[in-house]
Parts: C-alpha cells; sequence; structure tokens
C-alpha cells in the first residue's frame, strides 16, 4: 500500500462546479497534513494546512478523518484558474521529519 | 526575501557527465529538503539536509547521488555519471527551524535535468 494515495482523476468540471478530492494515508502515526497545488511545469505552493477540526480558506474547505486515516479538498464554485494538480501531502516523525507526497489530482476547469 | 532558490533551472547533461543542482534556503530557514519528480509522476523525497548534516537520506539512490549543505553556501545535489533515467525535475524546499510553520515546506522553481 502506498504511503499517500490519491484518486490521480483528471476531474473535468464546469466553472462554478463544487469538486471535492479524497486522499488516504498509510501511517497511522502522521502528524502533519497539507494540501499544495501544482501547474504544469511549476513547483508545488502551499494552499493550505489540514487540522482535525477542519479548516476552510474562502472556496476551499479540507477536512481531516484520523480514525479513517482519510483526507479531503472541497473546492467551491470552480474557477477556471483552480486548473492544476492538487498534492495531498503528510508529515511524519519517524526520528526525522519527512513530508511525503501524493501523486496528485489533476483538475481541469472549463468554461 | 527571495524564496528558495535553485540553480540552474535547465540542465542539459551527456550520458556519464556529473550534474550539479544547487539551492539556497528562504531566509532564516535551516532545513533543506531534496525532491525528484518524473515526467507525470509525483514528488518522492530524497533527502533532508541541515546546516553541515545529513539528517535522512532514505530516499537517496545507493549509487552515484549525493548531496551536501555546507556551513556556508547554498545546498548541493550531486548526480555522477548520469543516465538517461535520471532526467527529471529536481525540486528544493526549505522549512524553519521553529514556530508555526516548522512543517510547512517552501520550494524553489526546480532544476530540470535532461540526460542526452
Amino acid at each position: 500500500r502506498k504511503e499517500v494515495e490519491q484518486d490521480p482523476g483528471p476531474f473535468n468540471v464546469p466553472e462554478g462546479a463544487t469538486v471535492a478530492f479524497n486522499c488516504t494515508y498509510s501511517n497511522s502515526a502522521s502528524q502533519s497534513f497539507f494540501w499544495y497545488r501544482q501547474d504544469c511545469r511549476k513547483e508545488p505552493k502551499l494552499l493550505m494546512s489540514v487540522y482535525s477540526s477542519g479548516n476552510e480558506d474562502g472556496r476551499f474547505t479540507a477536512q481531516l478523518n484520523r480514525a479513517s486515516q482519510y483526507i479531503s479538498l472541497l473546492i467551491r464554485d470552480s474557477k477556471l484558474s483552480d486548473s492544476a494538480t492538487y498534492l495531498c501531502v503528510v508529515g511524519t516523525s519517524g526520528g526525522s521529519y519527512i513530508p511525503t507526497f501524493g501523486r496528485g489530482t489533476s483538475l481541469i476547469v472549463h468554461p | 526575501n527571495a524564496g528558495v532558490m535553485q540553480n540552474p533551472r535547465h540542465l542539459v547533461r551527456r550520458r556519464g557527465q556529473e550534474a550539479r543542482l544547487r539551492c539556497s534556503p528562504m531566509k532564516g530557514h535551516s532545513h533543506v529538503y531534496w525532491y525528484r519528480q518524473l515526467p507525470e509522476e509525483g514528488l518522492k523525497f530524497m533527502v533532508y539536509l541541515q546546516k553541515e548534516n545529513i539528517i535522512d537520506e532514505s530516499g537517496m539512490p545507493k549509487e552515484r547521488f549525493s548531496a551536501e549543505f555546507p556551513k556556508e553556501g547554498p545546498s548541493i545535489l550531486r548526480i555522477q555519471q548520469v543516465v538517461r533515467g535520471d532526467s527529471a525535475a529536481y525540486f528544493c524546499a526549505s522549512s524553519p527551524n521553529t514556530g508555526s510553520g516548522a512543517n510547512v515546506l517552501t520550494f524553489g522553481a526546480g532544476s530540470r535535468l535532461t540526460v542526452l
């Protein structure tokens, strides 16, 4: 089983749609959780951290379910500019702190 | 604050040559991570360093790859005797030692290595 798993997509949605991405992780001792965004041929950039209580930033909502080892990202009112790859990141300390990246979920928002 | 600086942005090498990739972390960041991204693949962890110390190199291939982060100057990822399979984007990221952002990585723009 991979450490961090994501559905690669692509998710192809119209502008204004709501879309949700899921991510599962295998290490129950993981302590930090993030969503990053990566545009084509660019570096990953932090979108938001994910907390057990859930957190929201504008149109983006992230949730963490530690019992199920599951992380989600919800994007409401999708914009064309949301088209990108969304990376689920899980940080684990087993002596040293190493963030592990999922393969990413591709989102295409069309007019 | 210039962010994480990587150079060169693009590097072309022939098989058997050496590639050196450099990374200067953000000001105030003491932790450096190197990741490799193959075409159409995710980011794979390679090595985690602090000044003058390799903390975790569990993701580094056993041969031909080495990394350092000297007391002065940038972190360097060195690939000796490159092969075509080394062609990839190599991303460096840094994080602060303490504080609320201690676990958050900030990435450089990456170095794209092409091996002919």
